[in-house]
């Protein structure tokens, strides 16, 4: 069965320093990965997706992953917060043969100023 | 290229009403999936479907719970007799075709209140 975990429910940084969130997958195949954000009463945009291309996989609006299969990892980071990076973040998994996503528990990012 | 449509986008409902809700995927895109979001917490899957059929519902409970994407129209999510339980924020999400790792792109949600 496939499942992802997100280390951290909550995440507070300072506007201007780096910003990593932090998510594990278990899959038995290989997997397709994405980060979403929700900001709050919006709906999910999609920030970027891994499908077994390149390893580091570059994002909207600064944010990029990088996918380590030896630690089943999927980590998302930013160089530098913004105010308006303040959201929910979920790390989603999904697999070959099957569309269903499967959603963490997401990480709510704060900045403060 | 307009994005997921959902209506309405607040539902107020008295336990043992019937809820609709509503969903127009992207232009060009024939495949329709449910998510629901419990209060402090992710999505979760309900169904998939493609016009006039439903491919997974794997996620659906299994009373009360219904959806379909007819040939003409919007996707439709029905909750029966709703319960204070069934209180959430219920997602849309299309895609365009036949890759089953394809992006899918989610509409803003309804959320559903239950008294």
């Amino acid at each position: 069965a496939q499942s992802v975990t997100q280390l951290d429910s909550h995440v507070s940084v300072s506007e201007g320093t780096p910003v990593l969130l932090r998510c594990n997958y278990s899959s038995s195949y290989s997997p397709s990965l994405f980060w979403y954000v929700q900001h709050p009463n919006k709906g999910l945009q999609l920030l970027l997706k891994y499908t077994s291309a390149a390893t580091l996989v570059k994002g909207i609006n600064g944010f990029e992953a990088e996918f380590k299969k030896s630690e089943t990892s999927f980590h998302l980071t930013k160089p530098s917060a913004h105010m308006s990076d303040a959201a929910e973040y979920f790390c989603v998994v999904t697999y070959t043969g099957r569309r269903a996503l499967t959603f963490g528990s997401g990480t709510r990012l704060q900045v403060q100023p | 290229n307009a994005g997921v449509m959902q209506n309405p986008r607040h539902l107020v409902r008295r336990r043992g009403q019937e809820a609709r809700l509503r969903c127009s995927p992207m232009k060009g895109h024939s495949h329709v999936y449910w998510y629901r979001q419990l209060p402090e917490e992710g999505l979760k899957f309900m169904v998939y479907l493609q016009k006039e059929n439903i491919i997974d519902e794997s996620g659906m409970p299994k009373e009360r719970f219904s959806a379909e994407f007819p040939k003409e129209g919007p996707s439709i999510l029905r909750i029966q007799q709703v319960v204070r339980g069934d209180s959430a924020a219920y997602f849309c999400a299309s895609s365009p075709g036949d890759a089953t790792q394809e992006t899918q792109y989610f509409g803003p949600g309804t959320r559903l209140l239950v008294l």
